[in-house]
């Protein structure tokens, strides 16, 4: 089993600020990486795919990078609506999501 | 536009199994290039897969729930459903259904979430 490991747990931000999340796999995944926001109440929304393709309607505030087994999520400008949890999942055989990373604001 | 339904109960009791169907609108759960999943999220916690059905009733699951579940399938009514046995208050969550794409790692789109309480 893959295990996803996000960091940090908990981003503390302004708006307009911005916001680099880490998601580190325990092997490789090659590109098989999305991130989701999730906002309370909410089911995750789609961000990224294939490490760095954004998802139909996704500001481009928002872009992934990385392959293998290191992977970032950046938020260039923080707008009000962003401050949320984020995850990354992967798939590998089966599907696994990380611990989530809150974007909160400072 | 694509949409996705969850139904079932609320409260399920120690011991007893549950069900859980997710209904599909705007496209067709026969169309032969999805998984449809399901996936759990525990109270202020993170997300976790529980598995996937193919239209065919091809099933994938997680390995630490396979002895415990089913899933199928009903191509007419657009639905495929969910039956995790002998529940405990471990298995308390949001239960989510959702789509992937075949040959793609994501999934692009999800249900509202039905809370599911175990508790006597």
């Amino acid at each position: 089993e893959i295990v996803l490991t996000q960091s940090p747990a908990t981003l503390s931000l302004s708006p307009g600020e911005r916001a680099t999340l880490s998601c580190r796999a325990s092997q490789s995944v090659s590109t098989y990486l999305a991130w989701y926001q999730q906002k309370p109440g909410q089911a995750p929304r789609l961000l990224i795919h294939d490490a760095s393709n954004r998802a139909t309607g996704i500001p481009a505030r928002f872009s992934g990078s990385g392959s293998g087994t290191d992977f970032t999520l950046t938020i260039s400008s923080l707008e009000p609506e962003d401050f949320a949890v984020y995850f990354c999942q992967q798939r590998s055989i089966w599907y696994s999501f990380g611990q989530g990373t809150k974007v909160e604001i400072k | 536009q694509v949409q996705l339904q969850e139904s079932g109960p609320g409260l399920v009791k120690p011991s007893q199994t549950l069900s859980l169907t997710c209904t599909v609108s705007g496209g067709s759960i026969s169309t032969g290039i999805y998984y449809w999943s399901w996936i759990r999220q525990h109270p202020g916690k993170g997300l976790e897969w529980i598995g996937y059905i193919y239209y065919s009733g091809l099933t994938l699951f997680n390995p630490s729930l396979t002895s415990r579940l089913t899933m199928s399938v009903d191509t007419s009514n657009n639905q495929f459903s969910l039956k995790l046995s002998s529940m405990t208050a471990a298995d308390t969550a949001v239960y989510f259904c959702a789509r992937a794409l075949e040959n793609a790692g994501h999934f692009d789109y999800w249900g509202q979430g039905t809370l599911v309480t175990v508790s006597s």
